[in-house]
Protein backbone atom coordinates (compact mmCIF):
# COMPACT_ATOMS: atom_id res chain seq x y z
CA UNK A 1 0.00 0.00 0.00
CA UNK A 2 0.87 3.39 -0.58
CA UNK A 3 2.26 5.49 2.31
CA UNK A 4 1.54 9.04 0.56
CA UNK A 5 -1.98 9.87 -0.29
CA UNK A 6 -1.95 12.91 -2.72
CA UNK A 7 -4.87 14.85 -3.89
CA UNK A 8 -6.73 15.49 -5.94
CA UNK A 9 -6.07 12.71 -8.07
CA UNK A 10 -6.76 15.07 -10.99
CA UNK A 11 -6.47 18.85 -11.79
CA UNK A 12 -7.27 20.61 -14.94
CA UNK A 13 -6.18 24.41 -14.89
CA UNK A 14 -5.81 27.07 -17.81
CA UNK A 15 -1.83 28.68 -18.60
CA UNK A 16 -0.90 31.14 -16.06
CA UNK A 17 -2.75 29.92 -13.10
CA UNK A 18 -1.26 28.20 -10.07
CA UNK A 19 -2.09 24.79 -9.59
CA UNK A 20 -1.53 23.18 -5.83
CA UNK A 21 -0.95 19.64 -4.93
CA UNK A 22 -1.03 17.76 -1.77
CA UNK A 23 0.61 14.84 -0.17
CA UNK A 24 0.27 13.00 3.23
CA UNK A 25 1.95 10.45 4.70
CA UNK A 26 1.50 8.36 7.88
CA UNK A 27 4.97 8.07 9.64
CA UNK A 28 8.24 9.83 10.24
CA UNK A 29 10.43 11.23 7.47
CA UNK A 30 13.44 11.82 6.71
CA UNK A 31 12.92 13.80 3.44
CA UNK A 32 10.10 14.35 1.15
CA UNK A 33 10.98 14.39 -2.50
CA UNK A 34 8.52 15.91 -5.64
CA UNK A 35 9.06 13.96 -8.67
CA UNK A 36 7.23 14.75 -12.06
CA UNK A 37 6.54 11.93 -14.93
CA UNK A 38 5.53 12.44 -18.34
CA UNK A 39 3.09 10.12 -20.66
CA UNK A 40 4.44 6.79 -18.50
CA UNK A 41 7.90 7.72 -18.90
CA UNK A 42 10.18 7.74 -16.34
CA UNK A 43 10.28 10.15 -13.19
CA UNK A 44 12.22 13.38 -12.87
CA UNK A 45 13.28 14.41 -9.55
CA UNK A 46 11.94 18.40 -8.97
CA UNK A 47 12.76 19.54 -5.08
CA UNK A 48 13.45 17.80 -1.86
CA UNK A 49 12.60 19.58 1.78
CA UNK A 50 14.19 17.75 4.85
CA UNK A 51 12.38 17.00 7.83
CA UNK A 52 13.73 20.18 9.57
CA UNK A 53 12.40 22.13 7.25
CA UNK A 54 9.30 24.07 6.43
CA UNK A 55 8.98 25.79 3.32
CA UNK A 56 11.46 25.52 0.16
CA UNK A 57 11.43 27.13 -3.31
CA UNK A 58 13.14 26.39 -6.76
CA UNK A 59 12.09 28.31 -9.94
CA UNK A 60 8.21 28.23 -9.73
CA UNK A 61 7.82 25.49 -7.76
CA UNK A 62 6.81 26.01 -3.87
CA UNK A 63 7.03 23.25 -1.46
CA UNK A 64 5.97 23.71 2.11
CA UNK A 65 6.23 20.67 5.03
CA UNK A 66 3.55 20.09 8.25
CA UNK A 67 5.43 17.76 9.72
CA UNK A 68 2.62 18.20 12.33
CA UNK A 69 0.09 17.29 9.78
CA UNK A 70 2.14 15.06 8.39
CA UNK A 71 1.57 16.88 5.29
CA UNK A 72 3.37 18.79 2.26
CA UNK A 73 1.87 20.97 -0.77
CA UNK A 74 3.64 21.39 -3.76
CA UNK A 75 2.20 24.64 -5.52
CA UNK A 76 3.83 25.25 -9.39
CA UNK A 77 3.24 29.03 -10.46
CA UNK A 78 2.18 30.16 -13.65
CA UNK A 79 1.17 27.26 -15.49
CA UNK A 80 2.76 26.30 -18.53
CA UNK A 81 1.28 23.66 -20.68
CA UNK A 82 4.25 22.00 -21.08
CA UNK A 83 3.79 21.57 -17.08
CA UNK A 84 1.04 18.78 -17.86
CA UNK A 85 2.53 15.32 -16.62
CA UNK A 86 1.66 12.89 -13.54
CA UNK A 87 3.25 14.84 -10.05
CA UNK A 88 4.14 12.37 -7.66
CA UNK A 89 4.92 13.12 -3.28
CA UNK A 90 7.78 10.41 -2.32
CA UNK A 91 8.54 9.62 0.94
CA UNK A 92 12.13 8.74 2.92
CA UNK A 93 11.18 7.00 5.64
CA UNK A 94 13.21 7.70 8.67
CA UNK A 95 15.54 5.65 10.90
CA UNK A 96 16.68 2.20 9.28
CA UNK A 97 17.64 0.95 6.47
CA UNK A 98 15.86 3.07 3.32
CA UNK A 99 18.58 2.89 0.93
CA UNK A 100 17.22 3.80 -2.21
CA UNK A 101 13.61 3.11 -0.81
CA UNK A 102 11.20 5.71 -1.04
CA UNK A 103 7.38 5.73 -1.26
CA UNK A 104 5.21 6.80 -3.85
CA UNK A 105 2.13 8.44 -3.01
CA UNK A 106 -0.78 7.39 -6.31
CA UNK A 107 -0.19 10.73 -7.97
CA UNK A 108 -1.63 13.82 -9.27
CA UNK A 109 -2.54 14.05 -12.71
CA UNK A 110 -2.16 17.72 -13.91
CA UNK A 111 -3.21 19.02 -17.28
CA UNK A 112 -2.86 22.34 -18.39
CA UNK A 113 -4.81 24.05 -21.38
CA UNK A 114 -3.20 26.73 -23.44
CA UNK B 1 26.89 12.92 -18.53
CA UNK B 2 24.70 10.38 -19.96
CA UNK B 3 21.39 9.61 -17.89
CA UNK B 4 20.66 6.03 -16.60
CA UNK B 5 19.52 3.88 -19.30
CA UNK B 6 17.34 0.88 -19.39
CA UNK B 7 17.10 -2.10 -22.05
CA UNK B 8 15.18 -3.10 -23.56
CA UNK B 9 12.18 -0.35 -23.87
CA UNK B 10 9.11 -2.97 -24.40
CA UNK B 11 9.21 -6.38 -24.41
CA UNK B 12 6.42 -8.89 -24.61
CA UNK B 13 6.09 -12.21 -22.67
CA UNK B 14 4.05 -14.74 -22.06
CA UNK B 15 3.16 -16.31 -18.75
CA UNK B 16 5.37 -18.91 -17.50
CA UNK B 17 8.70 -17.51 -19.19
CA UNK B 18 11.26 -15.64 -17.38
CA UNK B 19 13.13 -12.28 -18.70
CA UNK B 20 16.35 -9.76 -17.41
CA UNK B 21 15.97 -6.37 -17.58
CA UNK B 22 19.23 -4.05 -17.73
CA UNK B 23 20.12 -1.18 -16.39
CA UNK B 24 23.28 0.94 -16.66
CA UNK B 25 23.30 3.89 -14.05
CA UNK B 26 25.03 7.43 -14.07
CA UNK B 27 28.48 7.85 -14.42
CA UNK B 28 29.88 7.37 -10.58
CA UNK B 29 26.75 6.56 -9.21
CA UNK B 30 27.11 3.27 -7.02
CA UNK B 31 23.59 2.90 -5.78
CA UNK B 32 21.25 1.85 -8.04
CA UNK B 33 16.99 0.85 -7.12
CA UNK B 34 14.17 -0.82 -9.29
CA UNK B 35 10.90 0.28 -9.00
CA UNK B 36 7.38 -1.65 -10.53
CA UNK B 37 5.06 0.78 -11.75
CA UNK B 38 1.24 -0.41 -12.36
CA UNK B 39 -2.09 1.43 -12.44
CA UNK B 40 -3.36 -0.43 -10.15
CA UNK B 41 -0.95 -0.17 -7.09
CA UNK B 42 1.32 2.71 -8.89
CA UNK B 43 5.31 3.11 -7.68
CA UNK B 44 6.74 0.00 -5.74
CA UNK B 45 10.16 -0.14 -4.37
CA UNK B 46 11.86 -3.54 -5.45
CA UNK B 47 15.18 -3.52 -4.08
CA UNK B 48 18.18 -1.45 -3.69
CA UNK B 49 21.96 -2.28 -4.77
CA UNK B 50 25.47 -0.65 -3.72
CA UNK B 51 28.47 -2.08 -4.74
CA UNK B 52 27.05 -5.44 -5.36
CA UNK B 53 25.45 -6.07 -2.49
CA UNK B 54 21.48 -5.56 -2.10
CA UNK B 55 21.01 -3.67 0.83
CA UNK B 56 17.20 -2.70 0.65
CA UNK B 57 14.54 -5.41 -0.61
CA UNK B 58 10.77 -4.73 -1.14
CA UNK B 59 7.86 -6.96 -0.52
CA UNK B 60 7.76 -8.83 -3.88
CA UNK B 61 8.01 -12.62 -4.01
CA UNK B 62 11.30 -14.25 -4.83
CA UNK B 63 10.44 -15.06 -8.52
CA UNK B 64 11.67 -11.02 -8.12
CA UNK B 65 15.92 -10.87 -7.98
CA UNK B 66 18.33 -8.64 -8.91
CA UNK B 67 21.86 -8.31 -8.92
CA UNK B 68 25.00 -5.74 -9.00
CA UNK B 69 28.15 -6.07 -11.58
CA UNK B 70 31.13 -4.58 -10.47
CA UNK B 71 30.99 -1.60 -12.93
CA UNK B 72 27.47 -0.69 -11.14
CA UNK B 73 25.50 -1.66 -13.41
CA UNK B 74 22.73 -3.75 -12.41
CA UNK B 75 20.02 -6.49 -13.93
CA UNK B 76 16.37 -7.63 -12.80
CA UNK B 77 14.99 -11.45 -13.43
CA UNK B 78 11.51 -12.06 -12.94
CA UNK B 79 11.09 -15.85 -13.49
CA UNK B 80 7.37 -18.16 -14.13
CA UNK B 81 5.79 -14.62 -15.39
CA UNK B 82 2.58 -14.34 -14.71
CA UNK B 83 0.10 -11.85 -16.41
CA UNK B 84 0.18 -9.39 -13.08
CA UNK B 85 4.00 -8.51 -13.87
CA UNK B 86 2.83 -6.74 -16.58
CA UNK B 87 4.55 -3.18 -15.78
CA UNK B 88 6.60 -0.60 -15.87
CA UNK B 89 9.62 -1.54 -14.74
CA UNK B 90 11.82 1.64 -13.35
CA UNK B 91 15.63 1.92 -12.66
CA UNK B 92 17.37 4.74 -10.59
CA UNK B 93 20.67 5.54 -9.27
CA UNK B 94 21.85 8.02 -6.99
CA UNK B 95 25.17 9.10 -5.52
CA UNK B 96 23.98 10.64 -2.60
CA UNK B 97 21.07 8.37 -1.10
CA UNK B 98 18.62 10.90 -1.86
CA UNK B 99 17.56 12.54 -4.99
CA UNK B 100 17.00 9.75 -7.65
CA UNK B 101 17.53 9.78 -11.28
CA UNK B 102 15.36 7.60 -13.05
CA UNK B 103 15.62 5.79 -16.42
CA UNK B 104 13.02 5.52 -18.66
CA UNK B 105 11.68 1.92 -17.95
CA UNK B 106 11.11 -1.51 -19.73
CA UNK B 107 7.14 -1.53 -20.02
CA UNK B 108 6.82 -5.58 -19.70
CA UNK B 109 3.53 -6.86 -21.05
CA UNK B 110 2.58 -10.83 -20.08
CA UNK B 111 0.71 -12.29 -22.47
Amino acid sequence: SQQGEEDPQALSIQEGENATMNCSYKTSINNLQWYRQNSGRGLVHLILIRSNEREKHSGRLRVTLDTSKKSSSLLITASRAADTASYFCAISSAGGTSYGKLTFGQGTILTVHP
Amino acid sequence: KAGVTQTPRYLIKTRGQQVTLSCSPISGHRSVSWYQQTPGQGLQFLFEYFSETQRNKGNFPGRFSGRQFSNSRSEMNVSTLELGDSALYLCASTVSGEKLFFGSGTQLSVL
